[in-house]
């Protein structure tokens, strides 16, 4: 069976301090990969989403950058946190076009940016 | 610019009697819709989706409506149960991206 790993669960960080969060995916192959954030009192907001190794596309610029080195792992990174970076980060999968069963999360990392 | 918009915040609703979560849309190129249900501090579940094609779908308790004309669907929730308590977010796909309205919170008092 497929499974989504995110890690860490918590994470509090400086401002101006990089980040680096890491998901990876086992039981599949050639996955849709996401990254959302949740920020306080918000909506899930769609941050990237990859299609392939190497391809990345951002839906809003920010202070953030994605990279996927592997078929089944996504990594969400900055050089510089902002307070504003503050939030709830899930990772999610899909495959094919993900209609039918939509996109399988991770359990999340809530990072706190002080 | 939110495409997907869930104007409630919150509903309460007794157990037993029927929950029903609104979301509104705004791009007609979304082709599929889906129902997500989330608990605090973990990731959303998938609970039921509809493509653009179709009016209903139905999976055990829970049935989604979507009335193209007016870029609306409904999720109902019958007969609702404590369990259900949580919050829902509606989203639609287009092309890749899978987008997010900001959510209902749903409870459901015994």
């Amino acid at each position: 069976s497929q499974t989504i790993h995110q890690w860490p669960a918590t994470l509090v960080q400086p401002v101006g301090s990089p980040l680096s969060l890491e998901c990876t995916v086992e039981g599949t192959s050639n996955p849709n990969l996401y990254w959302y954030r949740q920020a306080a009192g918000r909506g899930l907001q769609l941050l990237f989403y990859s299609v392939g190794i190497g391809q990345i596309s951002s839906e809003v610029p920010q202070n953030l950058s994605a990279s996927r080195p592997q078929d089944r792992q996504f990594i969400l990174s900055s050089k510089k946190l902002l307070l504003s970076d503050s939030g709830f980060y899930l990772c999610a999968w899909s495959t094919g076009t993900g209609r039918n069963e939509g996109l399988f999360f991770g359990s999340g990392t809530q990072l706190s940016v002080l | 610019d939110q495409q997907v918009k869930q104007n409630s915040p919150s509903l309460s609703v007794q157990e037993g009697r029927i929950s029903i979560l609104n979301c509104d849309y705004t791009n007609s190129m979304f082709d599929y819709f889906l129902w997500y249900k989330k608990y605090p501090a973990e990731g959303p579940t998938f609970l039921i989706s509809i493509s653009s094609i179709k009016d209903k779908n139905e999976d055990g308790r829970f049935t989604v409506f979507l009335n193209k004309s007016a870029k609306h669907l409904s999720l109902h929730i019958v007969p609702s149960q404590p369990g259900d308590s949580a919050v829902y977010f509606c989203a639609a796909f287009s092309g890749y991206a899978l987008n997010f309205g900001k959510g209902t919170s749903l409870l459901v008092t015994p």
